[in-house]
């Protein structure tokens, strides 16, 4: 089962941050929090992860909270091709670096 | 990012038949591969995990003489759907992975079977 809680849809105005929130309450030490998001009928792409650091690349932003039992998906200025359902993911050694996915939030950017 | 590619990426068949998935990964070495299938408005199902030269572990529920896993190398590793029926139908994608660590899984563009 899926260790991570998001809300069902969500929806930013182009241009705008879009902010995606992820509980994890019962993430052990050694697990990372991983985002991945997945565009209509294509396999999932890899945005970012972090353990407790907040992290930053080309794509997106995370912010983890220091008791580690949530994080937030920043895309910084989000464009309609950001369309997609965007899955958190906590893996680690204690579930054979599995990636099970939970359902995801669907983010519709308006123009 | 590293690129997985996932062949055929659409495929129909008869009821009864088997159909093959191959997914390789193209620039790295993939020691794990994972197998999902997805069927519509619905997240990714876990069906197995696959080491490199080892059997593949099975998910709950997942009937593994139904869904023949082989990993025989580092690049490549296939999925047969066997005796193939129309509750079949979905959509399979596979991810690789740089052995069991915490680097990132990349992930094929699936594949669309469609069993008539």
């Amino acid at each position: 089962d899926a260790k991570t809680t998001q809300p069902t849809s969500m929806d930013c105005a182009e241009g705008r941050a879009a902010n995606l929130p992820c509980n994890h309450s019962t993430i052990s030490g050694n697990e990372y929090v991983y985002w991945y998001r997945q565009i209509h009928s294509q396999g999932p792409q890899y945005i970012i992860h972090g353990l407790k650091n907040n992290e930053t690349n080309e794509m997106a932003s995370l912010i983890i909270t220091e008791d580690r039992k949530s994080s937030t998906l920043i895309l910084p200025h989000a464009t309609l091709r950001d369309t997609a359902v965007y899955y958190c993911i906590v893996r680690g050694p204690d579930s054979s670096y599995k990636l099970i996915f939970g359902s995801g939030t669907r983010l519709l950017v308006r123009p | 990012g590293a690129v997985v590619s996932q062949h055929p990426s659409r495929v129909i068949c008869k009821s009864g038949t088997s159909v093959k998935i191959e997914c390789r990964s193209l620039d790295f070495q993939a020691t794990t591969m994972f197998w999902y299938r997805q069927f519509p408005k619905q997240s990714l199902m876990l069906m197995a995990t696959s080491n490199e030269g080892s059997k593949a572990t099975y998910e709950q529920g997942v009937e593994k003489d139904k869904f023949l896993i082989n990993h025989a190398s580092l690049t490549l590793s296939t999925l047969t759907v066997t005796s193939a029926h129309p509750e079949d139908s979905s959509f399979y994608i596979c991810s690789a992975s740089q052995g069991r660590t915490l680097t990132e899984a990349f992930f094929g563009q699936g594949t669309r079977l469609t069993v008539v």
